[in-house]
């Protein structure tokens, strides 16, 4: 257990919508980074949040968007979702700073149609 | 650009040892991983070593690292079933804190 957990599990939704997945870190975890791995792919960095404020960005457009709570919590946010954002989706929380092992959570698994 | 790179399968019988091989391309990574996943699931950090280190042992787990060549490889000693998964190498990118992955390598154990 890495008390790191995020909600929903799975998640089904259409072309077009929208859709918020989301992450409750550790407590006294200041960093947390989104993560999206693709099928028979390995997880792809989408950005990073420290103390509420984005710290770092993948190659993703920005209809990917983040936030991140003083409760430790985090969400991820996808606009005009299309069908390759079916992924899994992972967060990750560290305390912060570089070689902070990150804990990542079981996933929200996501598909588009 | 930042790769990091890795054979995509290995098949070992049960209680061989199992060598999975990583190469990455920022020699300004401070930290390297070793992530477990299973079917379904998230990923498990296994290891790491830091990067002024050769090597590094934790239990059945031994981590070699040639930071010249810019290699890292995982051995699993005592292989078992329950081993079998898909393996990933990571790197820390550099100034930033976060992971560049391979593709994986899944471990088949053969009983």
């Amino acid at each position: 257990e890495t008390g790191v957990t995020q909600s929903p599990t799975h998640l089904i939704k259409t072309r077009g919508q929208q859709v918020t997945l989301r992450c409750s870190s550790q407590s006294g975890h200041n960093t947390v980074s989104w993560y999206q791995q693709a099928l028979g792919q390995g997880p792809q960095f989408i950005f990073q949040y420290y103390r509420e404020e984005e710290n770092g960005r993948g190659n993703f457009p920005p209809r990917f968007s983040g936030l991140q709570f003083p409760n430790y919590s985090s969400e991820l946010n996808v606009n005009a979702l299309e069908l390759d954002d079916s992924a899994l989706y992972l967060c990750a929380s560290t305390i912060g700073g570089v070689g902070e092992t990150q804990y990542f959570g079981p996933g929200t698994r996501l598909l588009v149609l | 650009g930042e790769d990091v790179e890795q054979s995509l399968f290995l098949s070992v019988r049960e209680g061989d040892s199992s060598v999975i091989n990583c190469t990455y391309t920022d020699s300004s990574s401070t930290y390297l991983y070793w992530y477990k996943q299973e079917p379904g699931a998230g990923l498990q950090l296994l290891t790491y070593i830091f990067s002024n280190m050769d090597m590094k042992q934790d239990q059945r787990l031994t981590v070699l690292l040639n930071k010249k060549d810019k290699h890292l490889s995982l051995r699993i000693a005592d292989t078992q079933t329950g081993d079998s998964a898909i393996y990933f190498c990571a790197a820390d990118g550099g100034a930033t804190n976060k992971l560049i992955f391979g593709t994986g390598t899944l471990l088949a154990v053969q009983p």
